[in-house]
């Protein structure tokens, strides 16, 4: 089956280090996203990228990083120096506009996301 | 002021009951407006997607856009205990160098009770 695979589904992590959440998709889709979802606050844009090589900062970037190294690989690391780190971190992938023309909805396919606690 | 308000509930409704969901928004260049749904720690997932003004419907399901007001709805007919979960809006403008970016609402959570 298609989708998108994140993990680890929880994770506890001490301050001051740094954690990477894996994510995969087997959707061949070029263009991938994080967000970050917060009671009350909605989904943010972390980071997203449109091609393989290529990404960049969303509207909550600060205290992450990305890289795309492949395709289907978009990791994300929550690094130290992110304040609040501990949410439920969503990857999504679609269609990049950038192959499109006419109709484009641009529907964001989701995986099931990564719980991160700070203790 | 946040780009896109939505209440979030909780909304809680018997079953058989017509569920009015909505969102506003402040920015008048939005076109396309989306409507996910997300179950308990699940991702959410596309319910419902309307271009410019108008209204879509989807089986029980209706999406209503009223760009003069900046105001968009959903509803949901014979609501059923499986439609219980989390309804967040989503829009966005005319593709820029940014690409495909939504702002979402903040989701309202709905219970359907036996």
């Amino acid at each position: 089956d298609g989708g998108i695979t994140q993990s680890p589904k929880y994770l506890f992590r001490k301050e001051g280090q740094n954690v990477t959440l894996s994510c995969e998709q087997n959707l061949n889709h070029d263009a991938m996203y994080w967000y970050r979802q917060d009671p009350g606050q909605g989904l943010r844009l972390i980071y997203y990228s449109q091609i393989v090589n290529d990404f960049q900062k969303g509207d909550i970037a600060e205290g992450y990083s990305v890289s795309r190294e492949k395709k289907e690989s978009f990791p994300l690391t929550v690094t130290s120096a992110q304040k609040n780190p501990t949410a439920f971190y969503l990857c999504a992938s679609s269609i990049s506009y950038l192959w499109t023309s006419g109709d484009y909805t641009g529907e964001l396919f989701f995986g099931e996301g990564s719980r991160l606690t700070v203790l | 002021q946040k780009e896109v308000e939505q209440d979030p509930g909780p909304l809680s409704v018997p079953e058989g009951a017509i569920v009015s969901l909505n969102c506003t928004y402040s920015n008048s260049a939005f076109q396309y407006f989306m409507w996910y749904r997300q179950y308990s720690r699940k991702g959410p997932e596309l319910l419902m997607y309307t271009y410019s003004s108008g209204n879509k419907e989807d089986g029980r399901f209706t999406a209503q856009v009223d760009k003069s007001s900046k105001y968009i709805s959903l509803f949901i007919r014979d609501s059923q205990p499986s439609d219980s979960a989390t309804y967040l809006c989503a829009m966005k403008g005319i593709l820029t160098g940014g690409g495909n970016k939504l702002t979402f609402g903040t989701g309202t959570q709905l219970k359907v009770e036996l």
